[in-house]
């Protein structure tokens, strides 16, 4: 089934204690993006990823990091989580060679930072 | 980036067709239109894209007048499980989706 995976779905931790969010898609797109939603804000995108080795910042950068050593892998790394981190954190691929270059998103990580 | 704005929110009821309209006036010469729908605690999902004129699919209608300055999202006969969040997005296929803006939506609610 093509899908976009994010492990974990749930996570609480502490201030300050590194973590990574994991986001992996089967389609084999080149396209890879990590977005935040907070109430009252709507989706904004953190940083996206053209391809193997091609990142860049999003709207809202500042805090995090991001790797693409592989096609199908796009993790998200907080080297010092602080409690306005705590948002429901999603994964999006697109082939970006499709007619419509539509984004197919992952199910969703809500992370709270204590 | 063209900036949209959408109403905040609309109610409905079971059967009805609803229209959500989306403004984006310094939509540029190569931007597309996109909308993608939302439940609670999941991911968008893509509905529609269009350039001009019409667009249709099995799930909704896209009108977009000549001046492409704003774009309707038109669902028929809506259920109860269309209660979601309807996103509008604007932006260039060939450079600018790599930044998609999503705005705060249109909260849909669709009442027995």
């Amino acid at each position: 089934e093509a899908q976009v995976t994010q492990n974990p779905r749930y996570l609480i931790t502490v201030t300050g204690k590194k973590l990574t969010v994991t986001c992996s898609q089967n389609m084999n797109h080149e396209y890879m993006s990590w977005y935040r939603q907070d109430p009252g804000l709507g989706l904004r995108q953190i940083y996206y990823s053209m391809n193997v080795e091609v990142t860049d910042k999003g709207d809202v950068p500042e805090g995090y990091k991001v790797s693409r050593k592989e096609k199908r892998n796009f993790p998200l790394i907080l080297e010092s989580p602080s409690p306005n981190q705590t948002s429901l954190y999603f994964c999006a691929s697109s082939p970006r060679t499709s007619a419509t270059d539509t984004q197919y998103f992952g199910p969703g990580t809500r992370l709270t930072v204590l | 980036l063209a900036k949209t704005t959408q109403p905040i929110s609309m109610d409905s009821y079971e059967g009805q067709e609803v229209n959500i309209t989306c403004s984006h006036n310094n939509i540029a010469t190569n931007d597309y239109i996109t909308w993608y729908q939302q439940f609670p605690s999941q991911g968008p999902r893509f509905i529609i894209q269009g350039y001009k004129t019409k667009v249709t699919n099995e799930v909704a209608s896209l009108f977009i007048p000549a001046d492409r300055k704003s774009s309707t999202l038109s669902l028929p006969r809506v259920s109860l499980s269309d209660t979601a969040v309807y996103y509008c997005l604007v932006g260039d296929r060939g450079t600018g989706f790599q930044k998609l803006v999503f705005g705060t939506g249109t909260r849909l609610l669709v009442s027995p």
